[in-house]
């Protein structure tokens, strides 16, 4: 169980276009989603939490109008890297959470963007 | 500010051997404490976790110690295996920051046949 996908697991496109990641959880409702960024050899970096059906709560310093996040559904969550460019190069990944006493998070396979 | 810290940053040991992983902690609102562990180019996935009421949790060959008084906890893999080599992360989530999860930096483990 706790199942996350995530779609595409990667993709390139030119600079200047817009790039829609999608997040699922196959096997449970959840609550809350989030999105992080990873950089090589890093640790993941919080770029935002979404709950279904309301706005996303972003981390200090992330643009809103850049990375654009919908939750229309609790086993759906999207994320739209708009206008990419490619400082925006790397990986993408989503991870929910059913809400249970300590409310684990399950993560999914992860996205790796490049930006031409 | 970080607030989990984690170490070492790096770790090689031999098949068989003991791998062992720290974290420490500042907030004392954290109440649940997953590892996680990362291979390269995929998602990090929930390997064990721990409360706070309990000072350590065994599975398998996974086993995390918790001291609360000190505010550590660290992650021991026995007999360690090649497949066991990746990236391992600590990880705190507060309730008060909407079950947000704090990481460490990362440990990347190397086991050596």
């Amino acid at each position: 169980g706790a199942v996350v996908s995530q779609h595409p697991s990667r993709v390139i496109c030119k600079s200047g276009t817009s790039v829609k990641i999608e997040c699922r959880s196959l096997d449970f409702q959840a609550t809350t989603m989030f999105w992080y960024r990873q950089f090589p050899k890093q640790s993941l970096m919080l770029m935002a939490t979404s709950n279904e059906g309301s706005k996303a709560t972003y981390e200090q310093g992330v643009e809103k109008d850049k990375f654009l996040i919908n939750h229309a559904s609790l086993t759906l969550s999207t994320l739209t890297v708009t206008s990419a460019h490619p400082e925006d190069s790397s990986f993408y990944i989503c991870s929910a959470s059913s809400g249970g006493a300590y409310n684990e998070q399950f993560f999914g396979p992860g996205t790796r963007l490049t930006v031409l | 500010q970080q607030q989990v810290k984690q170490s070492p940053q790096s770790l090689i040991v031999q098949k068989g051997g003991i791998s062992i992983i720290n974290c420490a902690y500042e907030n004392t609102a954290f109440d649940y404490f997953p590892w996680y562990q990362q291979f390269p180019g995929k998602g990090p996935a929930l390997l064990i976790a721990i409360r706070p009421d309990v000072s350590e949790k065994k599975e398998g060959r996974f086993t995390i110690s918790f001291n609360k008084s000190a505010k550590q906890f660290s992650l021991h893999i026995m007999d360690s295996q090649p497949g066991d080599s990746a990236t391992y992360f600590c990880a705190a989530p507060s309730k008060a920051a909407g079950n947000k999860l704090t990481f460490g930096g990362g440990t990347r483990v190397l086991v050596k046949p």
